[in-house]
């Protein structure tokens, strides 16, 4: 059965820090995709990325990179040096290939970042 | 582009009422989603379509609860008799193709509080 753990409730940091946020997954496909959803105190769920788990290429966008390692099954986001507008709760989410289409959701970390 | 559209975007409603959702999904995706957001249990795949067909089921909590899609461009989430314990941001969501692991984009919410 897939599961994904998000073992970090709160984060809290200080403007312009670097954080990670720690995603770890457990599937039995050997075909996955990997997500990462923002959702601001707005509370709607922006998408952010998705990865398939033959991709382990890092990949980075601006001040976002995310970090795939398949030998640990983690799906590690990290925000390089981090401003107010980050804050929000990130989720983590796995969808397998023969689930069809079917995502699920870690609990999320609420990440407040203060000037 | 539109995106998920969703309706009522805030709902109040006495215990023992029939509450309706109701979504609009991104036009031509054909896979429909809803998940339940609460503090204790966060994001929760209660129902999925495909084609206008339901294919998983499994996380509708109670027969309370019913969903249906009798077009491509409309669903509903129907309980009743809601309970004060359904209190819940109420998401759907939609994607497209017919390889999973698409990414799925998601409505504002409805935010629904039975009192």
């Amino acid at each position: 059965a897939q599961k994904v753990t998000q073992a970090q409730t709160e984060i809290s940091v200080v403007e312009k820090e670097d954080v990670t946020l720690d995603c770890v997954y457990e599937t039995r496909d050997t075909t996955y995709y990997l997500f990462w959803y923002k959702q601001p105190p707005s509370g709607e769920l922006v998408f952010l990325i998705r990865r398939n788990s033959f991709d382990e290429q890092n990949e980075i966008s601006g001040r976002y990179s995310w970090n795939f390692q398949k030998s640990t099954s983690s799906f590690n986001f990290t925000i390089t040096a981090s401003q107010v507008v980050d804050s929000a709760v990130y989720f983590c989410a796995l969808s397998e290939y023969s689930s069809a289409s079917k995502i699920i959701f870690g609990s999320g970390t609420r990440l407040s970042i203060r000037p | 582009d539109a995106g998920v559209i969703q309706s009522p975007r805030h709902e109040v409603t006495e215990m023992g009422q029939e509450v309706t959702l109701r979504c609009k999904p991104i036009s031509g995706h054909d896979y429909l989603f809803w998940y339940r957001q609460t503090m204790m249990r966060g994001l929760e795949l209660l129902i999925y379509f495909n084609n206008n067909v339901p294919i998983d089921d499994s996380g509708m909590p109670e027969d309370r609860f019913s969903a249906k899609m009798p077009n491509a461009s409309f669903s509903t989430l129907k309980i009743q008799p809601s309970e004060p314990r359904d209190s819940a941001v109420y998401f759907c969501a939609s994607s497209s193709g017919t390889s999973s692991g698409n990414t799925i984009y998601f409505g504002e919410g409805s935010w629904l509080t039975v009192v």
